[in-house]
């Protein structure tokens, strides 16, 4: 159990479909992340929030949009989703130690299926 | 830019053979090196950290070395048993004004029974 948990674990969705991603942190770390991991692919960072702020924003298409209502909580809303965008979408949280991100700690993941 | 390469990108080996993983990166400027594992279907689980000034790390039957300075890093696995099998992956954080965590593709490592 590393702290980090998501839900839901599966999605399977259709095009014009509007679902969201949850992740909830519980090691009152005050800094949050969303990946993607494709098949064959290195793990790719989408969003990094800090402190509630977002402060990384990877070129990541406006189909994904991220919320941060608090440090425990991360959201990712997802609309007119493409069958590329099949995928783990992976959650972590790190603490912020004097402006530097630290340690990060992984949720279990959301396998998500686009038809 | 970081690049992070892991060599092999699959190993299987027999129950008890001693095995090292590969990992190399491009740019020398990080904060530390991190070696997790990835088990199908699941999440990430921090296996070690190397601080860039430090140059191994040991816990348990793993030991993760850290050369910098030649953009080098290995996974050291004892005796190996299948419950090892899993990926592997290789993480820099890296320095400057946008840290972040930036990951090789892992390797896929096989303990035969």
């Amino acid at each position: 159990e590393t702290g980090v948990t998501q839900t839901p674990r599966h999605l399977v969705m259709g095009m014009t479909n509007k679902k969201s991603l949850k992740c909830e942190q519980h090691l009152g770390h005050n800094a949050m992340y969303w990946y993607k991991q494709s098949a064959k692919k290195p793990l790719e960072l989408m969003f990094v929030y800090s402190l509630e702020e977002r402060v990384e924003n990877n070129s990541v298409p406006s189909r994904f949009s991220p919320e941060c209502p608090n440090s425990s909580h991360l959201f990712l809303h997802l609309h007119t989703l493409q069958p590329e965008d099949s995928a783990l979408y992976l959650c972590a949280s790190s603490p912020v130690d004097r402006g530097r991100f630290d340690t990060q700690y992984f949720g279990p993941g959301t396998r998500l299926t686009v038809l | 830019k970081q690049e992070v390469t892991q060599i092999p990108a699959a190993l299987s080996v027999p129950e008890g053979e001693n095995l090292v993983l590969n990992c190399s990166f491009t740019d020398s400027a990080i904060y530390n090196l991190q070696w997790f594992r990835q088990d199908p279907g699941k999440g990430l689980t921090s296996l070690l950290l190397i601080q860039s000034s430090q140059r191994e790390q040991t816990s348990g039957r793993l030991n993760a070395s850290l050369d910098k300075s030649s953009g080098r890093s290995t996974l050291y696995i004892a005796a190996s048993q299948p419950g090892d099998s899993a990926t592997y992956l290789c993480a820099v954080l890296t320095q400057g004004g946008s840290e972040k965590l930036v990951f090789g593709k892992g390797t896929k490592l096989t303990v035969n029974p």
